[in-house]
């Protein structure tokens, strides 16, 4: 059975550029949930979609944002890139009650 | 904001020897799952323990939870040099929430 697929791995951007991340989730898995990594505020949620729905967003500004296709894919998007988004960008499916499975993540360099 | 905190953030053992890490968490949850993640890649799903549940073990891990107390454990027995990597413990309120993890613990295993 496949693992959840990010892509790129590896980006770097200039401020006020804007990135699109994908993941592919695993089959069968309908909820697709998004996390930023950094070392000063650890694993913060950025979004969660099911069945092309967003349940629930976390607490950051409007320039990221996100979809969910009807295959489960996802992707989001950050706009106007700034220093401060530099991170490393989880995607994790899950089934409910069962943990979740994550992706390899993106690293994102904003320079 | 940080659900949990982790403790302590960082240990360094000897291959053999065992470790236990700690989590605090403030809210009632459905369930606590404990994640390891190497070097800055993605995250991989230990154990799912549910609030109903006191301890769980799988393979060298053994999780326990107290929701009294609101704390959780994971003791990994006999380390390996493999086992160094960075643990995460993170909690599910259920319906509709999503992850939220702590800071981590820094676990270090020496041959």
């Amino acid at each position: 059975k496949a693992g959840v697929t990010q892509t790129p791995r590896y980006l770097i951007k200039t401020r006020g550029q804007q990135v699109t991340l994908s993941c592919s989730p695993i089959s069968g898995h309908r909820s697709v949930s998004w996390y930023q990594q950094t070392p000063g505020q650890g694993l913060q949620f950025l979004f969660e979609y099911f069945s092309e729905t967003q349940r629930n967003k976390g607490n950051f500004p409007g320039r990221f944002s996100g979809r969910q296709f009807s295959n489960s894919r996802s992707e989001m998007n950050v706009s106007t890139l700034e220093l401060g988004d530099s991170a490393l960008y989880l995607c994790a499916s899950s089934v409910q009650d069962y943990g979740y499975t994550f992706g390899s993540g993106t690293r994102l360099t904003v320079v | 904001s940080q659900q949990g905190e982790e403790d302590p953030q960082a240990l360094s053992i000897q291959e053999g020897e065992n470790a236990t890490m700690n989590c605090s968490y403030k809210t009632s949850i459905n369930n606590l799952q404990w994640y390891r993640q190497n070097s800055g890649r993605g995250l991989v799903h230990l154990i799912l323990i549910r609030s109903n549940e006191r301890e769980k073990h799988s393979g060298r891990l053994r999780v326990t939870l107290d929701t009294s107390k609101k704390s959780s454990s994971l003791l990994i027995t006999a380390s390996r040099a493999a086992d160094t990597a960075s643990y995460f413990c993170a909690t599910d309120a259920g319906g509709y929430s999503t992850l939220t993890f702590g800071k981590g613990t820094m676990l270090l295993v020496s041959p």
